[in-house]
């Protein structure tokens, strides 16, 4: 079974700008995490999304937003980037009634 | 406020000898309490859950409610279990997901 994708990988912004992370999740689990990891404040959850719904969500500014696809892939968009949002963008998914979350390899954001 | 608090960003110990992970927790209700585990150049992934009181890769994790710990142990440390360690809650019993992490320790074990 592949595992959660993420792309891109990598990329580099300039402030200011926007951006768009995609996800895909496991086939089969329909809730999809994503959060931001960085050296000062470690792994942060951003928002949850399930059936196509927000479930729940983190302690972010509206610039992070996020949306589901009926195929369960994710998107997470950053408006207006500042430099503090250079960080490891991660998404995990879980099959339903589970409590195991498969993370991605991340995206990595550097906002110059 | 909910919080995880890992005290120690690295603990290195020598091969074969006693490895505990220190994890603390601030939570009102019945937290369900997660240990995941980063190997190098590898995704984050579960480690054990407390609830289901297993060993895994010969680590335990016993939740102590009134010392709001869940501290990560293992006997006889291997080189193999050289890794970033986080420890996790859920507020909602492990069924959605946002977890709360704690920044993490890395564990270097040394030959």
């Amino acid at each position: 079974k592949a595992g959660v994708t993420q792309t891109p990988r990598y990329l580099i912004k300039t402030r200011g700008q926007q951006v768009t992370l995609s996800c895909s999740p496991i086939s089969g689990h329909r809730s999809v995490s994503w959060y931001q990891q960085t050296p000062g404040q470690g792994l942060q959850f951003l928002f949850e999304y399930f059936s196509e719904t927000q479930r729940n969500k983190g302690n972010f500014p509206g610039r992070f937003s996020g949306r589901q696809f009926s195929n369960s892939r994710s998107e997470m968009n950053v408006s207006t980037l500042e430099l503090g949002d250079s960080a490891l963008y991660l998404c995990a998914s879980t099959r339903d009634g589970s409590y195991e979350q498969y993370f991605g390899p991340g995206t990595r954001l550097t906002v110059t | 406020a909910q919080r995880v608090t890992q005290p120690e960003k690295l603990l290195s110990v020598f091969k074969g000898a006693p490895v505990e992970l220190k994890c603390n927790y601030s939570y009102s209700g019945s937290p369900e309490l997660f240990w995941y585990v980063q190997y190098s150049r590898q995704r984050l992934q579960l480690l054990l859950r407390h609830i289901s009181r297993e060993s895994i890769k010969g680590f335990t994790a016993d939740l102590n409610k009134g010392e709001t710990s869940f501290h990560l142990k293992k006997p006889f440390a291997q080189e193999e279990d050289s890794a970033m360690y986080y420890c996790a809650l859920s507020p909602y019993g492990g069924s959605q997901g946002n977890l709360i992490f704690g920044k993490g320790t890395k564990l270097s074990v040394k030959p």
